[in-house]
Formats: C-alpha cells, structure tokens, sequence
C-alpha cells in the first residue's frame, strides 16, 4: 500500500529565506505532482513530475524528483507572503488514483 | 484548463437529511471521475471513482450505501450523502480523469455542515 509523508507539516518562515519541503513516498510510482491550497479553497496545480530527475520550476518553486529514493522536494526561493499556503504531493497509485500527502502547512511572515 | 463547477459551494442541513452535490464538467467529457473528501486541516482522502454509466468504485471503509454515486453522463456525476450526520460535515472536492493530459483538475469544493 502506498504511502505518502511530508515534512515538516507546519512550517513559519521569515520572508527573503529559503526552505525545502519534502515528500516521501513508499512504493514505486511514475508520477507525482505538487499542489497549493489556499483556506477554504480547492487545489491548485502546481507541478507535475514524470521521469527521475525532473526539475520544474514557477517563480519563486522549484520542484524536482528522485525516483530512486522515492523522494520529491519543493524549493521555496526568497520566500513572500504570498506564498502562505498548504502545500500537497500527490503520488500516482496504479493506472489513474493518486495518494495524497500529509501536507505542509506554510506561513510567511513579513 | 479544464473547467469544473460544484453545486452547491456550501449547504448546511440537519442530521439525517440527504445532500446532493454536483459536479460538472463544464468544457470536455469526463468518462471518469475522483470524488475526495477533506476533513479540517488534514489531507484529501480518495473516496470512489465513479465511470460514466456503471457503478463507482468505492476506496475501503468508504459506505457505498450512504455515498451515492451518480455518472449519469458524460459532463455530470453526483454524490449524494445520505442520511447525513456531524461526522460527514467535510469539503467534498470532485476531479475529473482527463486522458492524455498530465495536469489533474479539480472542482472548488462543496462545504458540507450537518448539525
């Protein structure tokens, strides 16, 4: 059964710093994706992530993929308020399901 | 992108009520389609798949007799809590399965609070 975790769950960063989020998973996939959620609101996509060593980057996220470790990062450059926000990984189970993460739960502070 | 509506955003109805929430596709056909549920401040959980004209599939510990699933055609799928109590009040997210294309849609989110 596949298994998704993230770290850290919560996270209050210092605007202008940087920091990573991680996003473990259990079993073999082929695709993961990255997505925000803002309060009280649906999702948001971010990134999508098919082959080992996939980088993409939007602004001040850049996510990037290692499939051999089962391990996916999203990069937070020079972060601003704007980006407060929970962030989710998903990871392709089977054909079309997708397992969620935990979720990181982001706060910028000015 | 993909566009895909929910009716309604939000209700509040008393315990032992049915609700009814749409989901619609508003600019492609869906043949598939993911309905999640998200408690407060915790992850979104798979609860079914439903497929256009025959049965959802349902994600273990899901009742498949107290969330019905519709996929009458091709731009509609519904799910109806039935007999709705506290422990269903939940944002209920639909997501179309759009072959072929790599982002993953979602609806903006049906509020459900049962009282």
């Amino acid at each position: 059964e596949l298994k998704v975790e993230q770290n850290p769950l919560f996270l209050s960063m210092q605007e202008g710093k940087n920091y990573t989020i991680y996003c473990n998973y259990s079993t073999t996939s082929d695709r993961l994706y990255w997505y925000r959620q803002d309060p009280g609101k649906s999702l948001e996509s971010l990134f999508v992530l098919l082959s080992n060593g996939a980088v993409k980057q939007e602004g001040r996220l850049m996510a990037s993929l290692d499939t051999k470790a089962r391990l996916s990062t999203l990069h937070i450059t020079a972060a601003v308020h704007d980006l407060s926000a929970t962030y989710f990984c998903a990871v392709g189970s089977g054909t079309y399901k997708y397992i969620f993460g935990t979720g990181t739960r982001l706060k910028v502070l000015a | 992108g993909a566009v895909v509506s929910q009716h309604p955003s939000w209700v509040i109805c008393k315990s032992g009520t049915s609700v009814k929430i749409e989901c619609r596709s508003l600019d492609f056909q869906a043949t598939t389609m993911f309905w999640y549920r998200q408690f407060p401040k915790q992850s979104l959980m798979l609860m079914a798949t439903s497929n256009e004209g025959s049965k959802a599939t349902y994600e273990q510990g899901v009742e498949k007799d107290k969330f019905l699933i519709n996929h009458a055609s091709l731009t509609l799928s519904t799910l109806t809590v039935t007999s709705a109590h506290p422990e269903d009040s939940s944002f209920y997210i639909c997501s179309p399965l759009l072959t072929g294309v790599e982002t993953q849609y979602f609806g903006p989110g049906t509020r459900l609070l049962v009282l």
